[in-house]
């Protein structure tokens, strides 16, 4: 596709659900990025892909969180028992090997009852 | 670690005036650096960026100069337009090859006919 895309664009759960956020990179992008934005803050990363590995994974807050990534393809990330902290925009950036800026999706919206 | 700080908002300008967005960073080595804007109802951009001392990045009439010396990279722009309402996020990326981004909590600029 022409941009990174993400899906959900919003979801609702119940505290202590297990939830799933997929990203779509551009096509040919090797680097991944996850980042979160709570209300009021600025972005936090989470975790860094290049290829399927995760060289960086400093940024993901607690073991609830996972993410795995598909080649140089889909990425999904993963919240366990999820809490109320957690609701915030989950976006997903990918770019090219070596290159400085990064393409943003539009977020998954999480909200966490 | 590294840290961005940047000027808080919210930034209530007259169209046609003139605008700053004061930024400044910390960071270990030699950074990139970044202002991403997220217009109403969409997904982050890139604006502009810079990736040694003394650039100039610009874009849509906006500009700003990586300093070394003063650690900071002020955004400006010499006649704001409604169109120009969004947050405006600051940001650096270090270490080539994990160019995570480290953001300021970003600064809401509303434009004013």
């Amino acid at each position: 596709g022409a941009g990174v895309s993400q899906s959900p664009s919003n979801k609702v759960t119940e505290k202590g659900k297990d939830v799933e956020l997929r990203c779509d990179p551009i096509s040919g992008h090797t680097a991944l990025y996850w980042y979160r934005q709570r209300l009021g803050q600025g972005l936090e990363f989470l975790i860094y892909f290049q290829g399927n590995s995760a060289p960086d994974k400093s940024g993901l807050p607690s073991d609830r969180f996972s993410a795995e990534r598909t080649g140089e393809s889909v990425s999904t990330l993963t919240i366990q028992r999820t809490q109320q902290e957690d609701s915030a925009v989950y976006l997903c950036a990918s770019s090219p090997r070596n290159r400085g800026a990064q393409f943003f999706g539009p977020g998954t919206r999480l909200t966490v009852l | 670690g590294n840290s961005v700080t940047q000027m808080e908002g919210p930034v209530t300008l007259s169209e046609e005036a003139f605008l700053t967005i004061n930024c400044t960073y910390t960071a270990t080595g030699y950074p990139s650096l970044f202002w991403y804007v997220q217009y109403p109802g969409e997904g982050l951009q890139l604006l502009l960026k810079a990736t040694k001392a003394d650039d100039k990045g610009s874009n849509k009439g906006f500009e700003a100069t990586y300093r070394k010396e003063t650690t900071s990279f002020h955004l400006e722009k010499g006649s704001v337009q409604v169109s120009d309402s969004a947050v405006y996020f600051c940001a650096l990326s270090e270490n080539f090859g994990n160019e995570k981004l480290t953001f300021g909590t970003g600064t809401r600029l509303t434009i004013i006919p």
